[in-house]
């Protein structure tokens, strides 16, 4: 059975900390890793990943796949109050419509 | 519309209600999906749309559950005879033909059912 698992399931940290997120996938025909923020609702996209060792990064988020061990990570560092939010990990497999999700971090960023 | 819309955005019924669901895709989106969040839990697959080829609705909990979508654009989520497991945010996406990896997401559709 294909599976998602995140951890923490809830982290609360400061302004300012670095905080790491975790996601591990047991899945068949893995094709790519992706993370949502989802702040209210709607999950809004951060990263996709396909290649294991190449870091993504977009302003104080970033983060890297290693397939050989099946994880992967998000950073954010400098956290601020507007990080606060669930994120998600999905995985998309090959032949599938759907992306398989895990069931969140919840991260809460105080002053 | 820019994004991806849904309507209502609040529902709350009573067990036994049938209760209707709509999502306005992107347009140009070809591909069509609905997942359900539970409370503190991960998006679940519902069902998928893919043009005009037959839906997957491997994800559907229930005979309970049923989803059309007219012309290849507006689709509607319908759930009957509701109970209080349904309790859940309803999330409509939307992508390109063959790339479920680049969904658009709706606001979603909190649904309470007392």
């Amino acid at each position: 059975e294909d599976k998602v698992v995140q951890s923490p399931l809830s982290l609360v940290v400061h302004e300012g900390d670095t905080v790491t997120l975790n996601c591990s996938y047991e899945v068949t025909n893995f094709r790519s890793l992706l993370w949502y923020k989802q702040e209210k609702k709607a999950p809004t996209f951060l990263f996709m990943l396909t290649s294991s060792g190449i870091e993504k990064k977009s302003g104080r988020l970033s983060s890297i796949l290693d397939k050989k061990e099946l994880f992967s990570i998000l950073n954010i560092t400098a956290t601020q109050t507007g990080d606060s939010a669930v994120y998600l990990c999905a995985v998309e497999k090959t032949g599938a419509n759907n992306l398989f999700f895990g069931t969140g971090t919840r991260l809460t960023v105080i002053p | 519309g820019a994004g991806v819309s849904q309507s209502p955005s609040n529902k709350v019924t009573e067990k036994g209600k049938d209760v209707e669901l709509r999502c306005d895709p992107i347009s140009g989106h070809t591909a069509l999906y609905w997942y359900r969040q539970s409370l503190g839990q991960g998006l679940e697959f519902l069902i998928y749309f893919q043009g005009n080829s037959a839906p997957d609705k491997s994800g559907l909990p229930s005979d309970r559950f049923s989803a059309e979508r007219t012309g290849g654009s507006v689709s509607t989520l319908t759930i009957q005879r509701t109970q209080q497991e349904d309790s859940a945010v309803y999330l409509c996406a939307s992508s390109l033909a063959g790339l479920p990896g680049e969904q658009f997401f709706g606001p979603g559709t909190r649904l309470t059912v007392l």
